[in-house]
């Protein structure tokens, strides 16, 4: 089975720009989850999106936001970047229906520089 | 929140050499993994262990979650074990997961 894909794999935008990014989940997974990982915050969770609709939010402003297609797969916009935007943002999906033992799924991440 | 502290955050070990890192949690967790992520940024499962014993050829992982603390053993390190190591969580009454602030290694020749 193919793994998670992102795209794009890097990308620089300005300030007050926006951007699209966009995530496959593996075959049959229907759960997809966005991270963003900076080196002063770590990874922290962005939101969660299962069956088209978001099941999980994390806490981030509203210029953060996401949706799912009927296909599993995902895409999130970030409005009006700042710089502190810059990060590694990743996503991972899973199976739903494991209960406790749903296990994530890593992409190769999508490298945003805001300049 | 849960909070999910890891230790040592930096480690640097002679290649052959055996470690153990720690990943300490705040509330009670139903789901627990270990993950490398390697230099390029790609995060690699490792491990999913709520509690018990694992093993997998030179790594192991041990939760004993009424303590709420994970290990990772990393026995005889190659030089391809460096990266940051995290520990993730998901707590009884949540959906989402809680990274922990990661253990950076780094083998040496």
């Amino acid at each position: 089975k193919a793994g998670v894909t992102q795209t794009p794999r890097y990308l620089i935008k300005t300030r007050g720009q926006q951007v699209t990014l966009s995530c496959s989940p593996i075959s049959g997974h229907r759960s997809v989850s966005w991270y963003q990982q900076t080196p002063g915050q770590g990874l922290q969770f962005l939101f969660e999106y299962f069956s088209e609709t978001q099941r999980n939010k994390g806490n981030f402003p509203g210029r953060f936001s996401g949706r799912q297609f009927s296909n599993s797969r995902s895409e999130m916009n970030v409005s009006t970047l700042e710089l502190g935007d810059s990060a590694l943002y990743l996503c991972a999906s899973s199976l739903p229906g494991q209960g406790a033992r749903e296990t994530q799924y890593f992409g190769p991440g999508t490298r945003l520089l805001v300049l | 929140g849960i909070q999910v502290e890891q230790s040592p955050p930096d480690l640097i070990l002679q290649e052959g050499a055996n470690s153990t890192l720690r990943c300490n949690f705040s509330d009670s967790v139903n789901n627990l993994q270990w993950f490398h992520q390697n230099p390029w940024g790609q995060l690699i499962n490792l491990f999913y262990i709520p509690s018990g014993t694992k093993q997998n050829g030179r790594l192991s992982a041990t939760t004993v979650a009424t303590e709420r603390y994970s290990l990772l053993y990393i026995s005889s390190s190659q030089t391809t074990d460096s990266g940051v190591y995290f520990c993730a969580v998901r707590v009884l009454t949540g959906n989402q997961f809680y990274f922990g602030t990661g253990t950076s290694l780094t083998v040496i020749p």
